[in-house]
Protein backbone atom coordinates (compact mmCIF):
# COMPACT_ATOMS: atom_id res chain seq x y z
CA UNK A 1 0.00 0.00 0.00
CA UNK A 2 1.02 3.50 -0.39
CA UNK A 3 1.80 5.97 2.05
CA UNK A 4 2.91 9.63 2.25
CA UNK A 5 4.96 11.41 4.60
CA UNK A 6 5.61 15.24 5.78
CA UNK A 7 8.05 16.48 8.04
CA UNK A 8 8.22 18.41 10.44
CA UNK A 9 4.86 18.24 11.33
CA UNK A 10 4.41 21.35 13.23
CA UNK A 11 7.34 24.49 12.90
CA UNK A 12 7.64 28.01 13.58
CA UNK A 13 10.67 30.17 12.23
CA UNK A 14 11.19 34.15 12.48
CA UNK A 15 10.23 36.49 9.41
CA UNK A 16 13.69 36.64 7.32
CA UNK A 17 14.58 32.85 7.92
CA UNK A 18 15.03 29.83 5.68
CA UNK A 19 12.34 26.85 5.35
CA UNK A 20 12.75 23.26 3.95
CA UNK A 21 9.68 20.95 4.24
CA UNK A 22 10.04 17.69 3.24
CA UNK A 23 7.14 15.23 2.09
CA UNK A 24 7.95 11.52 0.78
CA UNK A 25 5.43 9.01 -0.89
CA UNK A 26 6.30 4.93 -0.37
CA UNK A 27 4.75 2.32 -2.47
CA UNK A 28 4.64 3.90 -6.22
CA UNK A 29 6.46 4.64 -8.79
CA UNK A 30 6.74 7.79 -10.66
CA UNK A 31 3.83 9.36 -8.84
CA UNK A 32 2.57 13.24 -9.46
CA UNK A 33 3.34 15.14 -6.51
CA UNK A 34 1.76 18.43 -5.07
CA UNK A 35 1.82 21.22 -2.65
CA UNK A 36 -0.89 23.02 -1.62
CA UNK A 37 -1.18 25.89 1.45
CA UNK A 38 -4.33 26.08 3.72
CA UNK A 39 -4.91 29.22 5.29
CA UNK A 40 -7.60 29.47 8.10
CA UNK A 41 -10.43 29.63 6.67
CA UNK A 42 -9.72 29.42 3.30
CA UNK A 43 -9.77 26.35 0.49
CA UNK A 44 -6.64 25.02 -0.31
CA UNK A 45 -4.37 26.84 -3.02
CA UNK A 46 -2.18 24.90 -5.18
CA UNK A 47 1.70 26.10 -5.27
CA UNK A 48 3.52 23.24 -7.32
CA UNK A 49 2.97 20.09 -9.24
CA UNK A 50 5.47 17.74 -10.55
CA UNK A 51 4.99 15.16 -13.01
CA UNK A 52 9.22 14.06 -12.90
CA UNK A 53 12.28 14.20 -11.23
CA UNK A 54 13.67 17.81 -11.54
CA UNK A 55 10.25 19.00 -13.35
CA UNK A 56 8.42 21.61 -11.52
CA UNK A 57 5.42 23.89 -12.27
CA UNK A 58 4.07 26.99 -10.23
CA UNK A 59 0.63 27.60 -10.14
CA UNK A 60 1.33 31.12 -7.83
CA UNK A 61 4.03 33.42 -8.33
CA UNK A 62 5.70 33.70 -4.53
CA UNK A 63 8.27 33.42 -2.06
CA UNK A 64 8.31 29.92 -2.30
CA UNK A 65 10.04 27.20 -4.16
CA UNK A 66 9.83 23.59 -5.02
CA UNK A 67 12.53 20.55 -5.82
CA UNK A 68 12.12 16.97 -6.55
CA UNK A 69 15.97 15.23 -6.57
CA UNK A 70 14.47 11.97 -6.28
CA UNK A 71 11.20 10.28 -7.68
CA UNK A 72 9.15 10.17 -4.46
CA UNK A 73 10.44 12.76 -3.01
CA UNK A 74 9.06 16.62 -2.62
CA UNK A 75 10.62 19.71 -0.91
CA UNK A 76 9.14 23.18 -0.48
CA UNK A 77 12.31 25.65 0.27
CA UNK A 78 12.15 29.34 0.79
CA UNK A 79 15.07 31.75 1.56
CA UNK A 80 13.60 33.98 3.51
CA UNK A 81 10.47 33.60 5.24
CA UNK A 82 7.46 36.28 5.30
CA UNK A 83 4.24 36.44 8.25
CA UNK A 84 2.25 35.75 4.91
CA UNK A 85 3.57 32.04 4.52
CA UNK A 86 2.18 31.03 7.63
CA UNK A 87 -0.35 28.34 7.24
CA UNK A 88 -0.87 24.59 7.04
CA UNK A 89 1.22 23.00 4.25
CA UNK A 90 -0.19 19.78 2.86
CA UNK A 91 1.66 17.57 0.16
CA UNK A 92 -0.25 15.15 -2.23
CA UNK A 93 0.11 12.94 -4.45
CA UNK A 94 -1.82 10.82 -7.70
CA UNK A 95 -0.93 8.32 -9.83
CA UNK A 96 0.99 8.78 -13.38
CA UNK A 97 -1.25 10.84 -15.80
CA UNK A 98 -3.86 11.40 -13.54
CA UNK A 99 -4.84 14.37 -11.11
CA UNK A 100 -8.31 13.46 -10.19
CA UNK A 101 -7.41 10.86 -7.10
CA UNK A 102 -4.89 12.87 -5.13
CA UNK A 103 -4.07 11.31 -1.92
CA UNK A 104 -2.95 13.84 1.10
CA UNK A 105 -0.11 14.02 3.82
CA UNK A 106 -0.71 14.49 7.00
CA UNK A 107 0.25 18.11 6.90
CA UNK A 108 2.91 20.82 8.21
CA UNK A 109 1.58 23.94 10.49
CA UNK A 110 3.89 26.47 10.16
CA UNK A 111 3.69 29.66 11.90
CA UNK A 112 6.32 32.58 10.79
CA UNK A 113 6.54 34.77 13.88
CA UNK B 1 -14.06 31.18 -13.97
CA UNK B 2 -13.99 27.83 -12.01
CA UNK B 3 -15.57 28.25 -8.69
CA UNK B 4 -17.08 25.83 -6.08
CA UNK B 5 -18.90 27.30 -3.65
CA UNK B 6 -19.98 25.48 -0.34
CA UNK B 7 -22.91 26.31 2.37
CA UNK B 8 -23.05 26.52 4.82
CA UNK B 9 -19.57 27.57 6.57
CA UNK B 10 -20.27 26.33 9.87
CA UNK B 11 -22.78 23.90 11.14
CA UNK B 12 -23.42 23.04 14.78
CA UNK B 13 -25.36 19.44 15.25
CA UNK B 14 -26.48 17.41 17.92
CA UNK B 15 -25.26 13.48 18.51
CA UNK B 16 -27.53 11.34 16.24
CA UNK B 17 -28.74 13.95 14.52
CA UNK B 18 -28.38 13.94 10.63
CA UNK B 19 -27.16 16.54 8.56
CA UNK B 20 -26.95 17.70 5.16
CA UNK B 21 -23.79 19.99 3.62
CA UNK B 22 -24.20 21.51 -0.07
CA UNK B 23 -21.84 22.42 -2.55
CA UNK B 24 -22.36 24.30 -6.07
CA UNK B 25 -20.21 24.66 -8.81
CA UNK B 26 -19.49 26.19 -12.04
CA UNK B 27 -16.57 24.05 -13.43
CA UNK B 28 -16.90 23.45 -17.07
CA UNK B 29 -16.71 20.94 -18.41
CA UNK B 30 -17.58 18.79 -15.41
CA UNK B 31 -15.62 15.33 -14.92
CA UNK B 32 -15.76 14.29 -11.34
CA UNK B 33 -16.54 15.71 -7.37
CA UNK B 34 -15.29 14.69 -4.65
CA UNK B 35 -16.24 14.98 -1.43
CA UNK B 36 -13.28 14.96 1.24
CA UNK B 37 -13.30 14.84 4.95
CA UNK B 38 -10.56 16.69 6.46
CA UNK B 39 -9.80 16.90 10.40
CA UNK B 40 -8.05 19.34 12.29
CA UNK B 41 -4.73 19.54 11.89
CA UNK B 42 -4.57 16.54 9.07
CA UNK B 43 -4.68 16.23 5.88
CA UNK B 44 -8.13 15.48 3.81
CA UNK B 45 -9.00 12.34 3.52
CA UNK B 46 -11.41 11.08 0.42
CA UNK B 47 -15.33 10.24 1.41
CA UNK B 48 -16.84 9.59 -2.25
CA UNK B 49 -16.51 10.48 -6.02
CA UNK B 50 -18.89 10.67 -8.58
CA UNK B 51 -18.59 11.21 -12.47
CA UNK B 52 -21.07 12.76 -14.46
CA UNK B 53 -23.40 9.94 -15.04
CA UNK B 54 -24.00 9.35 -11.23
CA UNK B 55 -26.51 11.30 -9.04
CA UNK B 56 -25.87 9.45 -5.69
CA UNK B 57 -22.86 7.49 -3.98
CA UNK B 58 -22.73 5.98 -0.34
CA UNK B 59 -20.04 5.37 2.00
CA UNK B 60 -21.78 3.87 5.24
CA UNK B 61 -23.46 6.86 6.85
CA UNK B 62 -22.48 9.50 4.05
CA UNK B 63 -24.31 9.78 0.88
CA UNK B 64 -23.42 12.05 -1.60
CA UNK B 65 -25.80 13.50 -4.60
CA UNK B 66 -25.23 15.08 -7.64
CA UNK B 67 -27.08 16.99 -10.09
CA UNK B 68 -24.93 17.51 -12.85
CA UNK B 69 -27.73 19.66 -14.54
CA UNK B 70 -28.23 22.51 -11.89
CA UNK B 71 -24.68 21.75 -10.71
CA UNK B 72 -25.50 21.04 -7.13
CA UNK B 73 -24.06 18.40 -4.61
CA UNK B 74 -24.99 17.77 -1.27
CA UNK B 75 -23.01 15.38 1.21
CA UNK B 76 -25.88 14.19 3.55
CA UNK B 77 -24.48 12.17 7.09
CA UNK B 78 -27.10 10.51 9.16
CA UNK B 79 -26.92 9.56 12.68
CA UNK B 80 -24.52 12.07 13.44
CA UNK B 81 -21.09 10.71 15.84
CA UNK B 82 -18.96 13.17 17.74
CA UNK B 83 -16.35 11.77 15.55
CA UNK B 84 -17.88 13.35 12.07
CA UNK B 85 -16.90 16.84 14.13
CA UNK B 86 -14.27 18.26 11.22
CA UNK B 87 -13.96 20.54 7.66
CA UNK B 88 -15.79 18.92 4.80
CA UNK B 89 -14.23 20.15 1.36
CA UNK B 90 -15.74 19.69 -1.99
CA UNK B 91 -13.98 19.53 -4.84
CA UNK B 92 -14.18 19.47 -8.46
CA UNK B 93 -12.12 18.79 -11.24
CA UNK B 94 -12.44 19.54 -15.34
CA UNK B 95 -13.39 17.06 -18.42
CA UNK B 96 -9.50 17.32 -19.95
CA UNK B 97 -7.56 15.64 -17.14
CA UNK B 98 -3.36 14.67 -16.95
CA UNK B 99 -1.38 16.09 -13.76
CA UNK B 100 -1.72 19.88 -16.07
CA UNK B 101 -4.77 20.35 -14.86
CA UNK B 102 -6.15 21.81 -11.23
CA UNK B 103 -8.59 20.77 -8.67
CA UNK B 104 -10.87 23.42 -7.73
CA UNK B 105 -11.66 23.10 -4.06
CA UNK B 106 -14.29 24.98 -1.80
CA UNK B 107 -13.78 26.48 1.20
CA UNK B 108 -15.19 23.61 3.16
CA UNK B 109 -17.57 23.68 5.78
CA UNK B 110 -16.84 23.02 9.42
CA UNK B 111 -19.19 20.66 11.12
CA UNK B 112 -19.46 20.61 15.06
CA UNK B 113 -21.21 17.71 16.69
CA UNK B 114 -21.82 18.17 20.11
CA UNK B 115 -22.86 15.57 23.15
Amino acid sequence: SQTIHQWPATLVQPVGSPLSLECTVEGTSNPNLYWYRQAAGRGLQLLFYSVGIGQISSEVPQNLSASRPQDRQFILSSKKLLLSDSGFYLCAWSRTGTVYEQYFGPGTRLTVT
Amino acid sequence: KNQVEQSPQSLIILEGKNCTLQCNYTVSPFSNLRWYKQDTGRGPVSLTIMTFSENTKSNGRYTATLDADTKQSSLHITASQLSDSASYICVVSDRYGGATNKLIFGTGTLLAVQP
